[in-house]
């Protein structure tokens, strides 16, 4: 089965400086892997999508992931956070035709002046 | 504005007493699915539909019944409401194979006393 896991329940950053949020995979094939953000008393919003073309996914607000085959990592990574960043954000890979997300269990960014 | 809408955006049953919870989507998505988010574990799928009159169960189905006899609407029935049931209820759609990434709602807060 496949599985997802946020290595960081927390991260706390300063505004202006680089944002790294880690994710592990664990599959068997090479999967779909997706980042989404919520932010407080929000839905989900998708950040960007992997899906086996480009190893480097450049996704909405500035943010990019780099699909690592080798150390099975997907992280989410940002040059410069802003204050609007601050959200929960959820690494996702869909099983089962896309039928299901697998969903880890969350990443609450911190953004501080 | 296209998108999943869900209603209501909030609610406190107490213990034994059924709800509806609503999801309608109007992209003619095939699929749509329910998740429930509880703190510290991400999302965790209740149920899914791959089209009209299809569904199955996902990782956490107890308590919970669905049908799905229009593409469109796809709600959520708890029979008798228990307290482990309190929770942020979301509601997803996509295309078929999703490459594009789900759509999600704003969610439904519910509290069960």
């Amino acid at each position: 089965a496949q599985s997802v896991t946020q290595l960081d329940s927390h991260v706390s950053v300063s505004e202006g400086t680089p944002v790294l949020l880690r994710c592990n995979y664990s599959s068997s094939y090479s999967p779909s892997l997706f980042w989404y953000v919520q932010h407080p008393n929000k839905g989900l919003q998708l950040l960007l999508k992997y899906t086996s073309a480009a190893t480097l996914v450049k996704g909405i607000n500035g943010f990019e992931a780099e699909f690592k085959k080798s150390e099975t990592s997907f992280h989410l990574t940002k040059p410069s956070a802003h204050m609007s960043d601050a959200a929960e954000y959820f690494c996702v890979s869909p099983e089962g035709g896309y039928n299901k997300l697998i969903f880890g269990a969350g990443t609450r960014l911190a953004v501080h002046p | 504005n296209a998108g999943v809408t869900q209603t209501p955006k909030f609610q406190v049953l107490k213990t034994g007493q059924s709800m509806t919870l609503q999801c309608a989507q109007d992209m003619n998505h095939e699929y749509m699915s329910w998740y429930r988010q509880d703190p510290g574990m991400g999302l965790r799928l209740i149920h899914y539909s791959v089209g009209a009159g299809i569904t199955d169960q996902g990782e956490v189905p107890n308590g919970y019944n669905v049908s799905r006899s229009t593409t469109e609407d796809f709600p959520l029935r708890l029979l008798s409401a228990a307290p482990s049931q309190t929770s942020v209820y979301f509601c997803a759609s996509s295309y078929t194979g999703t490459a594009y990434g789900y759509t999600f709602g704003s969610g439904t807060r519910l509290t069960v006393v």
